[in-house]
């Protein structure tokens, strides 16, 4: 089975910008969860998505949203970007809510 | 709520010397218990999980209710232990399934 795949890899976007970040599960996996990186804040929880639904939702403002399609691959919005939401994010997918996940690479986003 | 702590950031050890790595849940009901792992470079994977009873790379982690810990523990450390470590507890929340992440503790083996 492929893996979690995340586009870009890479992006590098100016303070004020919006980005949009990408992420195809596993085959057969419902749900999707996102994730912040930063050295100093560890990995932080940013929502959840099953079946195209919102089912948990971390503490980030409204800023950072997201999506999920009907073939379960989703996408994360960051509107008004600012210098301090430069991060590795993460996407993980599992087949249920709640249940092992598995990781893609991470976007590494670099705001200037 | 749910809850996972880990109370240390770093964990500094010697190549040989046992490893612990603490992780403490809140939870009300019957937790299933976690912990990852994140090799530099490389992406963030399961390492084992409790109900599965197993050793990973020498690892083990026993849930002790009780106590409402699953610490991780190795009797020797290794240089590629070295990692980012993350304990999570995953359990009925809202009508749904959730799993939440400790803040994750950096291991550190040296020669």
């Amino acid at each position: 089975k492929a893996g979690v795949t995340q586009t870009p890899r890479y992006l590098i976007k100016t303070r004020g910008q919006q980005v949009t970040l990408s992420c195809s599960p596993i085959s057969g996996h419902r749900s999707v969860s996102w994730y912040q990186q930063t050295p100093g804040q560890g990995l932080q929880f940013l929502f959840e998505y099953f079946s195209e639904t919102q089912r948990n939702k971390g503490n980030f403002p409204g800023r950072f949203s997201g999506r999920q399609f009907s073939n379960s691959r989703s996408e994360m919005n960051v509107s008004t970007l600012e210098l301090g939401d430069s991060a590795l994010y993460l996407c993980a997918s599992s087949p249920v809510t709640g249940d092992e996940q598995y990781f893609g690479p991470g976007t590494r986003l670099t705001v200037t | 709520a749910q809850r996972v702590t880990q109370p240390e950031k770093l964990l500094s050890v010697f190549k040989g010397a046992p490893v612990e790595l603490k992780c403490n849940y809140s939870y009300s009901g019957s937790p299933e218990l976690f912990w990852y792992v994140q090799y530099s470079r490389q992406r963030l994977q399961l390492l084992l999980r409790h109900i599965s009873r197993e050793s990973i790379k020498g690892f083990t982690a026993d849930l002790n209710k009780g106590e409402t810990s699953f610490h991780l523990k190795k009797p020797f450390a290794q240089e590629e232990d070295s990692a980012m470590y993350y304990c999570a507890l995953s359990g009925w929340s809202g009508g749904y399934n959730k799993l939440i992440f400790g803040a994750g503790t950096r291991l550190a083996v040296h020669p």
